[in-house]
């Protein structure tokens, strides 16, 4: 089982930009698919986008299309997400996850599941 | 896109049995899978598919399926499955992942 572990506790202004990086270690980082999650404080699990390393291409949510960019370094086997144009609205606990395809014979469905889980990295936005 | 619905809060007794359910159009095509999070902890996976455990995560916890529903079951509830609970799975365009706004699970 692959490890993530996530870079440390961020504090921006409103209006910046914030990276935030995730270090895979034990799994094969270039043909896994990494996720991002957003979870602002009381709040549920949103998910931000992801990407799949091998092919560079990164897939974001609707919600954060324009202001989010994930990406992948194959040579430190990690993942960044970086989102611009804070707000106070973005103060949030960020993860990342390893996502992993699967097709269940049992049902005849495909579908992914999260496999591992970064600690999560707190973004505060406050001037 | 498209959503995936939950029951805001559930509550068991200590020893019983409860039902959380993730209902949504895009079940009908793509399998959910299921975190449990405790405060202040990181999610983590303890069922996906139709009833796929991973290794580590007790038997009580099955997983099924129907129609445009998934369940995640707990038996013999104990004090420590005390948490919140999300289901997740793929958008009707199979392109994204969605999020169930989660359940909070109460151990009386």
């Amino acid at each position: 089982q692959v490890q993530l572990m996530q870079s440390g506790a961020e504090v921006k202004k409103p209006g910046s930009s914030v990276k935030v990086s995730c270090k895979a270690s034990g799994g094969t980082f270039s043909s896994s698919a990494f996720t991002w999650v957003r979870q602002a404080p009381g709040q549920g699990l949103e998910w931000m986008g992801g990407i799949t390393p091998i092919f560079g291409s990164a897939n974001y949510a609707q919600k954060f299309r324009g202001r989010v960019t994930i990406t992948a370094d194959e040579s430190t086997t990690t993942v960044y997400m970086e989102l611009s144009s804070l707000r106070s609205e973005d103060t949030a606990v960020f993860y990342c996850a390893r996502d992993m395809y699967y097709y269940d014979n049992s049902n005849y469905r495909e579908g992914n599941y999260f496999d591992s889980w970064g600690q999560g990295t707190l973004v505060t936005v406050s001037s | 896109s498209s959503e995936l619905t939950q029951d805001p809060a559930v509550s068991v007794a200590l020893g019983q049995t409860v039902r959380i359910t993730c209902q949504g159009d895009s079940l009908r095509s793509y399998s959910a899978s299921w975190y449990q999070q405790r405060p202040g902890l990181a999610p983590f996976l303890v069922m996906y598919g139709k009833n796929n455990r991973p290794s580590g995560i007790p038997d009580r916890f099955s997983g099924s399926s129907s129609g445009d529903t998934a369940s995640l079951t707990i038996t013999e509830a104990q004090a420590e499955d005390e948490a919140d609970y999300y289901c997740n799975s793929r958008d009707n365009n199979g392109n994204h992942r969605v999020f169930g706004g989660g359940t909070k699970v109460t151990v009386l």
